[in-house]
């Protein structure tokens, strides 16, 4: 049963534009977010975070938006780059339990 | 430089054969984690440590192994009993609650 879902696999961008990734939940337990990106055969690099406190988070070109009551979260990137190009992991975690679930995650194209 | 250092990248094994990925960190980190990725699937958690001498299963431990007798070392044994081993194993640490995991950039595991 999966608690973290990416409903998009792929996403193509042309540089300089904005680039969306959509993440969905259903478990409202959850209060840490968090976005990984990932190239093939490497580890997930941490992007952002946000609590539920929040709900928005920027750093630099990325910011996360995070919608409680839909339980939504999104990363925009702004402008989108070549080396953007990768898979990004949605992830989520309860206070009550270190464990982190994460999305199947949505490879992100951006054109030159 | 801190990090997670995960050997070896590739590992091929005969099936029916128990084999061991090493998961080693100097971030001094007190949570560590085992993931597997498949083709398709998000990160889906094995085993997680809290704290050294105790470790918890995830949501697919079945076949699977580990030990915590160090802070820096949380190695996995996939054991003969694991029906689908071949899979990119992925090693990760925080330093507790709310905080981002940091992961190794994974073994690519091969049993034929």
């Amino acid at each position: 049963d999966q608690q973290v879902k990416q409903n998009s696999p792929s996403l193509s961008v042309q540089e300089g534009r904005i680039s969306i990734l959509n993440c969905d939940y259903t478990n409202s337990m959850f209060d840490y977010f968090l976005w990984y990106k990932k190239y093939p055969a490497e580890g997930p690099t941490f992007l952002i975070s946000i609590s539920s406190i929040k709900d928005k988070n920027e750093d630099g070109r990325f910011t996360v938006f995070l919608n409680k009551s839909a339980k939504h979260l999104s990363l925009h990137i702004v402008p989108s780059q070549p080396g953007d190009s990768a898979v990004y992991f949605c992830a989520a975690s309860a206070l009550t339990g270190n464990q982190f679930y994460f999305g199947t995650g949505t490879s992100l194209t951006v054109i030159p | 430089d801190g990090g997670i250092t995960q050997s070896p990248k590739y590992l091929f094994r005969k099936e029916g054969q128990n084999v061991t990925l090493s998961c080693e960190q100097n971030l001094n980190h007190d949570a560590m984690y085992w993931y597997r990725q498949d083709p398709g699937q998000g990160l889906r958690l094995i085993y997680y440590s809290q704290i050294v001498n105790d470790f918890q299963k995830g949501d697919i431990a079945e076949g699977y192994s580990v030990s915590r007798e160090k802070k820096e070392s949380f190695p996995l044994t996939v054991t003969s009993a694991q029906k689908n081993p071949t899979a990119f194993y992925l090693c990760a640490s925080n330093e507790g609650w709310n905080s981002p995991l940091h992961f190794g950039n994974g073994t690519r595991l091969t049993v034929t």
